[in-house]
C-alpha cells in the first residue's frame, strides 16, 4: 500500500455538520500536507503541520498529527456545500528533507449536501 | 501570489502524434516544478521533478524518452508526450515551489491541470 491513505474513500454529510477524515501514513516524515481538489481542477493547499506539531488550524479547518500513530485527521467544521471535493494528504519524508518531493493519497471525496 | 497556469487545459489528439504541455509560474520564480499523473477518481503520481537548467529527475516506471521535460528558465516547465497512445489519455498536474527567504519549508503550488485525450 502506498504511503498517505486517506479513509474513508467517500463521505456524505449534510450541510452544516463537522466532516473528519483521517489519513495514515508509513515513513517518518519531515511534514503533512492536506489538499483540496475541485472535479477536473488543480490542487489547491489547505494546510501544513510539521511532525514537530500536534494541532493546527486555520478558520474552519482543524488538524492533528499523530507521529506515533502515523495519522493524521483533517476536521472541517460546519460544513458547507461548496466544501464539496476531494481530499488529500500528502507527506514529505523526513529522509529526504523538509523540501523534498510529496506522496500523496487516495484521496476522500466529500459531499455536502445542502 | 504564487499562481501556476497550465497550458492548454485541455487537448485531444491522435495516437502517434505529440503533445507539449507548459507549467508557468506566474508571479514568482521557481527553480523546481514537478510533474504529475492523475487517472479519474485516483491519487496524483509524481512522474517527474524538473530542476531549472539541469536534466530531470524522473520516477521509477516512468519513460523519459516518451514523456521530455524541459525547464528553460525559472517560470516554465514543459511536458511533451512524445508519439501519444490512448494509455497516455490522463490528467496531468505541474506544481512549482515557492522558495521562501529565510529557509523553511518550501511549499508547493499547483496548476489547474491539463485533460490529455488520445483517440
Amino acid at each position: 500500500s502506498q504511503q498517505g491513505e486517506e479513509d474513508p474513500q467517500a463521505l456524505s454529510i449534510q450541510e452544516g455538520e463537522n466532516a473528519t477524515m483521517n489519513c495514515s501514513y508509513k515513513t517518518s516524515i519531515n511534514n503533512l500536507q492536506w489538499y483540496r481538489q475541485n472535479s477536473g481542477r488543480g490542487l489547491v493547499h489547505l494546510i501544513l503541520i510539521r511532525s514537530n506539531e500536534r494541532e493546527k488550524h486555520s478558520g474552519r479547518l482543524r488538524v492533528t498529527l499523530d507521529t506515533s500513530k502515523k495519522s493524521s485527521s483533517l476536521l472541517i467544521t460546519a460544513s458547507r456545500a461548496a466544501d464539496t471535493a476531494s481530499y488529500f494528504c500528502a507527506t514529505a519524508r523526513l529522509d529526504t528533507g523538509a523540501n523534498s518531493k510529496l506522496t500523496f493519497g487516495k484521496g476522500i471525496t466529500l459531499s455536502v449536501r445542502p | 501570489g504564487a499562481v501556476v497556469s497550465q497550458h492548454p487545459s485541455w487537448v485531444i489528439c491522435k495516437s502517434g502524434t505529440s503533445v507539449k504541455i507548459e507549467c508557468r509560474s506566474l508571479d514568482f520564480q521557481a527553480t523546481t516544478m514537478f510533474w504529475y499523473r492523475q487517472f479519474p477518481k485516483q491519487s496524483l503520481m509524481l512522474m517527474a521533478t524538473s530542476n531549472e537548467g539541469s536534466k530531470a529527475t524522473y520516477e521509477q516506471g516512468v519513460e523519459k524518452d516518451k514523456f521530455l521535460i524541459n525547464h528553460a528558465s525559472l517560470t516554465l516547465s514543459t511536458l511533451t508526450v512524445t508519439s501519444a497512445h490512448p494509455e497516455d489519455s490522463s490528467f496531468y498536474i505541474c506544481s512549482a515551489r515557492v522558495t521562501r527567504a529565510g529557509g523553511g519549508i518550501n511549499e508547493q503550488y499547483f496548476g489547474p491541470g491539463t485533460r490529455l485525450t488520445v483517440t
